[in-house]
């Protein structure tokens, strides 16, 4: 059964820090890894999709990337902003992609001016 | 990317009533829809799939009677919360897939009093 983790559950950082977010999942077979964000009492936003052939997507100040055979993907911010502030949350599609997602618990940001 | 429109994004409903949560696909056909629940500074947790055409199939622990879910076009699920309880006070949110991602509705908080 795919378990999802994220590591750390919170983090506060001055802006303008580069920071990473790590998620790490159980099962190899993993298809594809999504990062969301989402912010207080809100629905969820999707930043960066990868897809099963991929190893990284970028946009923007994001990276993400995935090491299937690790088991982990990292959610790299520059140069954070206060605006950053929010969940980060990692979820990963079952082997045969049906569209259902197992999430991680998140991370919850805070940037600091 | 894809719209997933949910209805109402909010609703209050005394104990023992019956709550209705629409999920649209407005620019894509969904033959699988997924409704997850959150609860306060709590991860997304899958409670079902939802097929057009045939029955949900429900995650472990999630009564069937309790949380009807009704898929009876390719671009319309409905959710409905039997005799709310308070404790079915949470976050519902439903997600469609198009091709080799998810999309996401806007979820809705319900409150029971």
């Amino acid at each position: 059964k795919q378990e999802v983790t994220q590591i750390p559950a919170a983090l506060s950082v001055p802006e303008g820090e580069n920071l990473v977010l790590n998620c790490s999942f159980t099962d190899s077979a993993i298809y594809n890894l999504q990062w969301f964000r989402q912010d207080p009492g809100k629905g969820l936003t999707s930043l960066l999709l990868i897809q099963s052939s991929q190893r990284e997507q970028t946009s923007g100040r994001l990276n993400a990337s995935l090491d299937k055979s690790s088991g982990r993907s990292t959610l790299y911010i520059a140069a954070s902003q206060p605006g950053d502030s929010a969940t980060y949350l990692c979820a990963g599609y079952g082997s045969s992609n049906t569209g259902k997602l197992i999430f991680g618990q998140g991370t919850t940001l805070q940037v600091k001016p | 990317g894809a719209v997933v429109s949910q209805h109402p994004s909010w609703v209050i409903c005394k104990s023992g009533t019956s709550v209705k949560i629409e999920c649209r696909s407005l620019d894509f056909q969904a033959t699988t829809m997924f409704w997850y629940r959150q609860f306060p500074k709590q991860s997304l947790m899958l409670m079902a799939t939802s097929n057009e055409g045939s029955k949900a199939t429900y995650e472990q622990g999630v009564e069937k009677d309790k949380f009807l879910i009704n898929h009876a076009s390719l671009t319309l699920s409905t959710l409905t919360v039997t005799s709310a309880h308070p404790e079915d006070s949470s976050f519902y949110i439903c997600s469609a897939s198009s091709v080799a991602e998810a999309f996401f509705g806007q979820g809705t908080r319900l409150t029971v009093v």
